[in-house]
């Protein structure tokens, strides 16, 4: 069955500090995994996509990392940010799918204190 | 910035009404989805299309309908809303093309948080 597996569930810290995010998936064959930042009451946002060859990639503050053969990702946010509170999305897409047929994580709740 | 739209933001509405859920987007996208997704959970597909007049359900069964009849609109209908139809719905779109091994994304819309009584 195909899954996708994120943690924390849940994460609070302050602002300025770093942190990582954790991503495990079943999903195959496996296209493309991306990371979505959805704000509270709104849809998700892209913030990286990275294919099966691609080990990290960057969007400013943001860098995610793949390990194709232990299928895992991370996201790094560096110097966090008020603005960064928000649920950080898995999603994993396979490489069958003429649909581009997505398989979502939970999401990690990411809560930056002052 | 991605240009889809859903109407309304918020709703709230009594147990056995009829309700239209509308979902716009002007990228001129093939492919749209809906979404639904309760807090805390991931998103479930509920319904998507590939084109014109072309409309699938999708994994998470769902007592809703939708219809497709211009590229650019893809609107979700319960016929007789229940409290266990009370969810958060998103619409997306994606031009469905290739580039490389990556189906393009799909752009999602702000959603429509429903409560019905």
């Amino acid at each position: 069955k195909n899954q996708v597996e994120q943690s924390p569930q849940s994460l609070i810290i302050l602002e300025g500090k770093n942190c990582t995010l954790q991503c495990n998936y079943t999903v195959s064959p496996f296209s493309n995994l991306r990371w979505y930042k959805q704000d509270t009451g709104r849809g998700p946002v892209s913030l990286t996509i990275m294919t099966f060859s691609e080990n990290t990639k960057s969007n400013g503050r943001y860098t995610a990392t793949l390990d194709a053969d232990t299928k895992q990702s991370s996201l790094h946010i560096t110097a966090s940010q008020l603005s960064d509170s928000a649920s950080y999305i898995c999603v994993v897409s396979d490489r069958g799918s003429t649909l581009g047929r997505l398989y979502f994580g939970r999401g990690t709740q990411l809560t930056v204190w002052p | 910035e991605a240009d889809i739209y859903q109407t309304p933001r918020y709703l709230v509405i009594g147990t056995g009404k009829k309700i239209t859920l509308e979902c716009s987007q002007t990228m001129g996208h093939d492919k749209m989805y809906w979404y639904q997704q309760d807090p805390g959970m991931e998103l479930h597909l509920i319904h998507y299309s590939y084109g014109v007049n072309s409309t699938e359900k999708g994994d998470l069964s769902s007592e809703s309908t939708v219809s497709r009849i211009r590229t650019e609109h893809f609107p979700l209908t319960l016929e007789s809303a229940r409290p266990s139809h009370t969810s958060q719905y998103l619409c997306a779109s994606s031009d469905g093309k290739a580039s490389g091994r990556i189906l393009h994304e799909q752009f999602f819309g702000p959603g429509t948080r429903l409560t019905v009584l």
